[in-house]
């Protein structure tokens, strides 16, 4: 079994400051994770994942996520905030073989920019 | 990345009726597609795994009668709420599964409000 804990619903930023968005996974296989933005009454675009390989993983849109086994963390970040970032961002783990693609879901957490 | 036509985006349906929610692969063929629903303020839930060719798969609590799946085809997938009532009122999407590892990417969904 999977699950996905992200801390923090909402999370509040100026424009230009670091935006960090936590995200602890349980897992009981290696596990795929991801990162997805959501902008209201829209769907899912994917930022980044982390399937293997090189464990700090960049994305779209200037964002990036490490990868740290030991912690169980896929935390997301991004050096310098834009207005135009401010969504729900939503992590996701995925286990492999036959069960890739069926996602868990965090709860969300909401991101706010402010001028 | 893979693109996912989901139609309607919105829909807004009387209760007892039913509705039909197709997503389509535009540029690739899925034998596996995700459905998830999401309901008002919180994370997505995976609802059902479709399977071309075969019978559908449905996660623990998800009425197999009232949310009928079909994937004739490896580019059309298709979710029907049957007798919706108010409670199925909620944001629908779909994902596609393409090779393990693969980005997973998601419809635009559908936001279906039962009156």
């Amino acid at each position: 079994a999977q699950s996905v804990t992200q801390l923090g619903s909402h999370v509040s930023v100026s424009e230009g400051a670091l935006v960090l968005l936590r995200c602890n996974y349980s897992s009981s296989v290696p596990p795929y994770l991801f990162w997805y933005v959501q902008y209201p009454n829209q769907g899912l675009q994917l930022l980044l994942k982390y399937t293997t390989g090189a464990t700090l993983v960049k994305g779209i849109n200037g964002f990036e996520a490490e990868f740290k086994k030991s912690e169980t963390s896929f935390h997301l970040t991004k050096p310098s905030a834009h207005m135009s970032d401010a969504a729900e961002y939503f992590c996701a783990v995925s286990a492999g073989g036959t069960s890739y693609g069926k996602l868990t879901f965090g709860q969300g957490t909401i991101l706010t920019v402010h001028p | 990345g893979a693109v996912v036509s989901q139609h309607p985006s919105r829909v807004i349906c009387k209760s007892g009726t039913s509705v039909k929610i197709e997503c389509r692969s535009l540029d690739f063929q899925a034998t596996t597609m995700f459905w998830y629903r999401q309901f008002p303020k919180q994370s997505l839930m995976l609802m059902a795994t479709s399977n071309e060719g075969s019978k559908a798969t449905y996660e623990q609590g998800v009425e197999k009668d009232k949310f009928l799946i079909n994937h004739a085809s490896l580019t059309l997938s298709t979710l029907t709420v049957t007798s919706a009532h108010p409670e199925d009122s909620s944001f629908y999407i779909c994902s596609p599964r393409l090779g393990e590892g693969s980005p997973l990417h998601f419809g635009n969904g559908t936001r279906l409000t039962v009156t």
